[in-house]
C-alpha cells in the first residue's frame, strides 16, 4: 500500500529557532516522487520542492532544506531560523508508479506555529 | 495569469440543494484532479481526469458528478448537498508524473 505519515500534528517554536518536521512513506514502487506542499493561513497550496526516488541529495533552498533518505523511507524539512510567515500546515505527499493516474497521496499535514 | 482558476471562492448553500464548482486551467496541462480537504485538513483525491477521460473515481458518493468538456475544464457537480459535503475543495492539474500538480486557491463550500 501507498502511504504518507507525518506523526507531528503540530509543532509550536520561537522565531529564529530551527525546526524539523518528519514524513515517513511506503511505496512498493521503485520509482516515485516525494514532495512537500505549503498550506499558510490564506489556504492555498504552494509548491515547495519534488524529489524523485533515484535522487538521494539533500537540497537546500534559503532557510529550507530537505533530507531524503531511502533507508528509513524518510523525507524530512527542515526551516532554519524559522520567521512567523512560515507558520501554516505543511503536506509531505507521493506519487508512484503503480499507474497512469499520476495520483498524489498526502500525509496528514504538520501545523507549524512560529511564535515571535 | 492564473493557472488554475475556480469559482466561486466561497459557496454557501442549504441542505438538499444542487450545486457546480467551475475549474480551469491554462497551463496545456493533460489531467485534472479534484481534491477534498475535511475539517482536519485531510487532503483526499475524489476524481481525476485525463484528456477528458475518468481514470479515476475515490469510492465517491454518486451524488458527485466530475464533468470535463475539454481538457482545459474539469467542473464539479454535486446533487443533494449534505452537511457532511462541507469542505474545501481543491482542483488541480499536472503534466506528468514527473511534475507536481498546480493546485487551485481552493472552494470553501458550506452546507446549511
Amino acid at each position: 500500500a501507498q502511504k504518507v505519515t507525518q506523526a507531528q500534528t503540530e509543532i509550536s517554536v520561537v522565531e529564529k529557532e530551527d525546526v524539523t518536521l518528519d514524513c515517513v512513506y511506503e511505496t512498493r514502487d521503485t520509482t516515485y516522487y516525494l514532495f512537500w506542499y505549503k498550506q499558510p493561513p490564506s489556504g492555498e497550496l504552494v509548491f515547495l520542492i519534488r524529489r524523485n526516488s533515484f535522487d538521494e541529495q539533500n537540497e537546500i533552498s534559503g532557510r529550507y532544506s530537505w533530507n531524503f533518505q531511502k533507508s528509513t523511507s524518510s523525507f524530512n524539512f527542515t526551516i532554519t531560523a524559522s520567521q512567523v510567515v512560515d507558520s501554516a500546515v505543511y503536506f509531505c505527499a507521493l506519487r508512484g508508479s503503480w499507474d497512469s493516474s499520476y495520483k498524489l497521496i498526502f500525509g496528514s499535514g504538520t501545523r507549524l506555529l512560529v511564535r515571535p | 495569469d492564473t493557472a488554475v482558476s475556480q469559482t466561486p471562492k466561497y459557496l454557501v448553500t442549504q441542505m438538499g440543494n444542487d450545486k457546480s464548482i467551475k475549474c480551469e486551467q491554462n497551463l496545456g496541462h493533460d489531467t485534472m484532479y479534484w481534491y477534498k480537504q475535511d475539517s482536519k485538513k485531510f487532503l483526499k483525491i475524489m476524481f481525476s481526469y485525463n484528456n477528458k477521460e475518468l481514470i479515476i473515481n475515490e469510492t465517491v458518493p454518486n451524488r458527485f458528478s466530475p464533468k470535463s468538456p475539454d481538457k482545459a475544464h474539469l467542473n464539479l457537480h454535486i446533487n443533494s448537498l449534505e452537511l457532511g459535503d462541507s469542505a474545501v475543495y481543491f482542483c488541480a492539474s499536472s503534466q506528468s508524473q514527473n511534475y507536481g500538480y498546480t493546485f487551485g486557491s481552493g472552494t470553501r463550500l458550506t452546507v446549511v
